[in-house]
């Protein structure tokens, strides 16, 4: 356990479904973030958010919503997802620090396929 | 676009030191370099990174060149568990770390 707890860690939605997927921190963490990987491509930043704020939105479609309620939790809310969504959905979070910098901690990251 | 190249893929025996370069010859004086790895099907871990000095922590070994334009992780007795994608990522204190495509490291026995 790194101390970034995606769930569900294997989704699987038809292009109609509603889902969420949750990430969790208790690091203490001030910054959380989303990112995507698809198969044999980089690590795409999809969100940040720094202090429950979203900072950087990287021109991610509006069918996926980032939700930061507080600065331990956030939040992917998918809707009418395409079969070229289907990847592995990765959250990190990192410390907010202007004086120096910090490492990113990364969950397991959930596994979607869409249908 | 990610700052740093990578070679692709690298292979190391089983207890001998994995030398992995990396190039950033546009790196920022107020960037650093950091160094992740992901192991298949999970999430990045961090290793370690640097501004100027070298590094060291249990992990590994960073070794920065003087003009910052390429840099060197060493992990000095590779295991089999150490076979992974090792990033090499330049950013600023509070920049979003951009991946790039990374090195794949294959350990053998």
């Amino acid at each position: 356990e790194t101390g970034v707890t995606q769930t569900p860690r294997h989704l699987v939605m038809g292009m109609t479904n509603k889902k969420s997927l949750k990430c969790e921190q208790h690091l203490g963490h001030n910054a959380m973030y989303w990112y995507k990987q698809s198969a044999k491509k980089p690590l795409e930043l999809m969100f940040v958010y720094s202090l429950e704020e979203r900072v950087e939105n990287n021109s991610v479609p509006s069918r996926f919503s980032p939700e930061c309620p507080n600065s331990s939790h956030l939040f992917l809310h998918l809707h009418t997802l395409q079969p070229e969504d289907s990847a592995l959905y990765l959250c990190a979070s990192s410390q907010d620090e202007n004086r120096a910098p910090y490492g990113y901690t990364f969950g397991s990251g959930t596994r979607l396929t869409v249908v | 676009d990610a700052k740093t190249t990578q070679p692709p893929s690298m292979d190391c025996a089983e207890g001998r030191a994995a030398n992995l370069p990396c190039n950033h010859s546009t790196i920022s004086g107020n960037e650093y370099v950091y160094w992740y790895r992901q192991i298949h099907s999970q999430g990045p871990q961090y290793i370690i990174h640097g501004l100027k000095n070298n590094e060291t922590n249990e992990m590994a070994s960073l070794i920065i060149t003087e003009d910052r334009k390429s840099s060197t992780l060493i992990l000095p007795h590779a295991t089999l568990r150490d076979t992974a994608v090792y990033y090499c990522i330049v950013g600023r204190s509070q920049g979003n770390l951009i991946f790039g495509k990374g090195t794949k490291l294959s350990v053998k026995p």
